[in-house]
């Protein structure tokens, strides 16, 4: 059965600064690897999308990496800005299933 | 470029009611999934459909159904509606074992 644990559970940085958010995994035999962006009450936006092939993948200001053999991805946003204030999920499928599984999220408050 | 429609965007039920929502995939994208997201957590898989077919099933209350019609849209239909129901519904489509798009929710109130 697929877990995934996001570390950490909330930060607060200041604007500028360049940050990571961890995503962890306990079943390596995933097709892909998604993070998400959701605001307050809303719906989920697609930011990335790793397939168990690729390494990482970059839009913009972000970067993710995955590396499937130890179970981890990585979030890396760059020169944060108030606007990515926001919970970051990161999702696994399970091997075999396309359904996602979701992390906990990483509450990101970005302060002018 | 088209995203995945749910309908309604907000429903207010009494307990023991019954409430259906739609989910209007992204036009040529064959599979559909249902999530269940309540207060504070994370989202959680109900049910899929390939191709009109039930492909997988999660944590889904015998009470609910679902089904994926000719034109590909998905129907999740909940019955004798209790508090815990309570919680954003996700719909999301994507093409095969692709990228998954997720509609805006529709938030179900159960009174």
């Amino acid at each position: 059965k697929q877990e995934v644990t996001q570390i950490p559970a909330a930060l607060s940085v200041p604007e500028g600064e360049n940050l990571v958010l961890n995503c962890s995994f306990t079943d390596s035999a995933i097709y892909n690897l998604q993070w998400f962006r959701q605001d307050p009450g809303k719906g989920l936006t697609s930011l990335l999308l790793i397939q168990s092939s690729q390494r990482e993948q970059t839009s913009g200001r972000l970067n993710a990496s995955l590396d499937k053999s130890s179970g981890r991805s990585t979030l890396y946003i760059a020169a944060s800005q108030p606007g990515d204030s926001a919970t970051y999920l990161c999702a696994a499928d399970q091997g075999g299933s396309e359904k996602l599984v979701f992390g906990k999220g990483t509450k990101l408050t970005v302060n002018p | 470029a088209a995203g995945v429609i749910q309908s309604p965007r907000h429903l207010i039920k009494e307990k023991r009611e019954t409430a259906t929502l739609k989910c209007y995939p992204i036009p040529r994208h064959d599979t559909v999934y249902w999530y269940q997201q309540g207060p504070g957590q994370d989202p959680q898989f109900l049910i899929s459909f390939y191709e009109k077919m039930q492909s997988d099933k999660g944590s889904i209350p015998d009470r609910f159904s679902a089904q994926q019609f000719s034109d590909y849209h998905s129907e999740l239909n909940m019955s004798s509606l209790e508090l815990g129901d309570s919680a954003l519904y996700f719909c999301a489509s994507s093409l095969g074992l692709g990228e998954q798009f997720f509609g805006p929710g529709t938030r179900l109130t159960v009174l």
